[in-house]
C-alpha cells in the first residue's frame, strides 16, 4: 500500500534562511506527487505537483520540489522563507484512478 | 479562478444528531472527493464519487456516512447519527482528471460534536 512519510513534524527557520522539508513515499510504480499548504484555520492549497518529465518543478509562493526516484523523495525547499510562509505542509501521493493519501504534515515555525 | 466552496464553515450539532456538509466543486470536475482532518491529526481520504456512485470509500466511511450529488452543482456529505470522534475538518475537494491527480480542496467544515 502506498505511504507519505514527513519525518519532521515541527520545523523552525528564521526569517531569510532557507528551507527544505523532507517528503518520502513508498510506491509501488510513478507517483503523482504533491505539496499542499495549510494556514492556520485555512483549507488546503496546492503548492506545486509532479506527474513527469522534469524532476525538479516549480511551485507558488518561490517553492520547488524534486523528484528523486532513487530515494524515493519529494523535498520541498524554498530558498529564503518569510513570516507568511508559516503554516503546516503536506505531502500528498497519488496514481491515476487511487485516491490521494496525505503525511501527516510538517508545521513550520518563522522566527523573526 | 475558480474555486471549490464548502458551507457552513463551521457547524456545532449535539451527539446523534444528523449533519449535512455541503460542497460546490469547480464547475468543469467530475470527480469530487470528501476528506477528512481530526484536530492535530493527518487529513484522511473517506470517499471518492464519479458518475453518479461512489468509486472508492475508506474504513471510516461506515453506514453512518452517505454523499450525495442531490443537484449537478452540490455534492453532500451526510452523517447520520453523529459522535464525539466525528468532530474534525472535512474538507471537499474536486478534480478534472481523475482520483490521485491533481485536486482542488475547499477551505473545509469545521464539524465540532458536543
Amino acid at each position: 500500500a502506498q505511504s507519505v512519510t514527513q519525518p519532521d513534524i515541527h520545523i523552525t527557520v528564521s526569517e531569510g534562511a532557507s528551507l527544505e522539508l523532507r517528503c518520502n513515499y513508498s510506491y509501488g510504480a510513478t507517483p503523482y506527487l504533491f505539496w499542499y499548504v495549510q494556514s492556520p484555520g485555512q483549507g488546503l492549497q496546492l503548492l506545486l505537483k509532479y506527474f513527469s518529465g522534469d524532476t525538479l518543478v516549480q511551485g507558488i509562493k518561490g517553492f520547488e520540489a524534486e523528484f528523486k526516484r532513487s530515494q524515493s523523495s519529494f523535498n520541498l525547499r524554498k530558498p529564503s522563507v518569510h513570516w507568511s510562509d508559516a503554516a503546516e505542509y503536506f505531502c500528498a501521493v497519488g496514481e491515476r484512478d487511487d485516491k490521494i493519501i496525505f503525511g501527516k504534515g510538517t508545521r513550520l515555525h518563522i522566527l523573526p | 479562478e475558480p474555486e471549490v466552496t464548502q458551507t457552513p464553515s463551521h457547524q456545532v450539532t449535539q451527539m446523534g444528531q444528523e449533519v449535512i456538509l455541503r460542497c460546490v466543486p469547480i464547475s468543469n470536475h467530475l470527480y469530487f472527493y470528501w476528506y477528512r482532518q481530526i484536530l492535530g491529526q493527518k487529513v484522511e481520504f473517506l470517499v471518492s464519487f464519479y458518475n453518479n456512485e461512489i468509486s472508492e470509500k475508506s474504513e471510516i466511511f461506515d453506514d453512518q456516512f452517505s454523499v450525495e450529488r442531490p443537484d449537478g452543482s452540490n455534492f453532500t456529505l451526510k452523517i447520520r447519527s453523529t459522535k464525539l470522534e466525528d468532530s474534525a475538518m472535512y474538507f471537499c475537494a474536486s478534480s478534472s482528471r481523475g482520483p490521485g491527480t491533481e485536486a482542488f480542496f475547499g477551505q473545509g467544515t469545521r464539524l465540532t460534536v458536543v
